[in-house]
């Protein structure tokens, strides 16, 4: 298996822009999660799903913060309208269960919003 | 709330000794532990984890350590290598309803020194 892949690695936009962020999740897992890593913050968790359903999403910071989980195999994370402090690398991460076992992290998405 | 935390931000070692890196924990509930290391530009990766009805275990060159009566966490790596420079996570995963969330730490530097 490929891992949990990310795209793109890297995003620069402009304040105000659209940003959709997409992952893959390994084939078989049924858990997914969005993380966000700052230096000020660390690794936060914005939102969890568990087969496809939104389970917490009480990590999202604001409504310009949106997901979505069309299917097992692909999940995205969109902030309309970006702004400078939305500047982090956001990880997606899945797990064979939701329950006591590791998350295998992706390579991340570098966003750059200027 | 309760978070897990690091006692040391920064660890410098020279190569062929053994690194020992520290983590406390508040959350008394929680029954499954990871360690992960991140190297730059990439995610974390899962290094070695222990659940809460064990004290220790051991991997290839690293052993994870428990202390559930003071709430401590530690990570050893036996014959540091350069290969070992990267950030290292302890994550806590809690017990009931919230233990799909990992909690991360702030994260501990380790550089080797050849």
């Amino acid at each position: 298996d490929a891992g949990v892949i990310q795209s793109p690695r890297h995003e620069v936009t402009e304040m105000g822009q659209e940003v959709t962020l997409r992952c893959k999740p390994i084939s078989g897992h049924n858990s997914l999660f969005w993380y966000r890593q700052t230096m000020m913050r660390g690794l936060e968790l914005l939102i969890y799903f568990n087969n496809n359903v939104p389970i917490d999403d009480s990590g999202m910071p604001e409504d310009r913060f949106s997901a979505k989980m069309p299917n097992a195999s692909f999940s995205t994370l969109k902030i309309q309208p970006s702004e400078p402090r939305d500047s982090a690398v956001y990880f997606c991460a899945s797990s064979l269960t939701s329950w006591n076992t590791e998350a295998f992290f992706g390579q991340g998405t570098r966003l750059t919003v200027v | 709330g309760e978070s897990v935390g690091l006692h040391l931000p920064t660890l410098s070692v020279q190569e062929g000794d053994n690194s020992i890196i520290n983590c406390a924990y508040s959350n008394s509930a929680s029954d499954y532990f990871i360690w992960y290391k991140q190297e730059s530009g990439k995610g974390p990766q899962f290094i070695i984890d222990i659940r809460s009805n064990m004290d220790k275990r051991q991997g290839q060159r690293v052993t994870v350590l428990l202390n559930k009566t003071v709430k401590h966490l530690s990570l050893q790596i036996a014959a540091t290598q350069p290969g070992d420079s990267a950030v290292y996570f302890c994550a806590e995963n809690g017990a009931g309803a919230g233990s799909y969330q990992l909690t991360f730490g702030k994260g501990t530097k380790l550089s080797v020194i050849p």
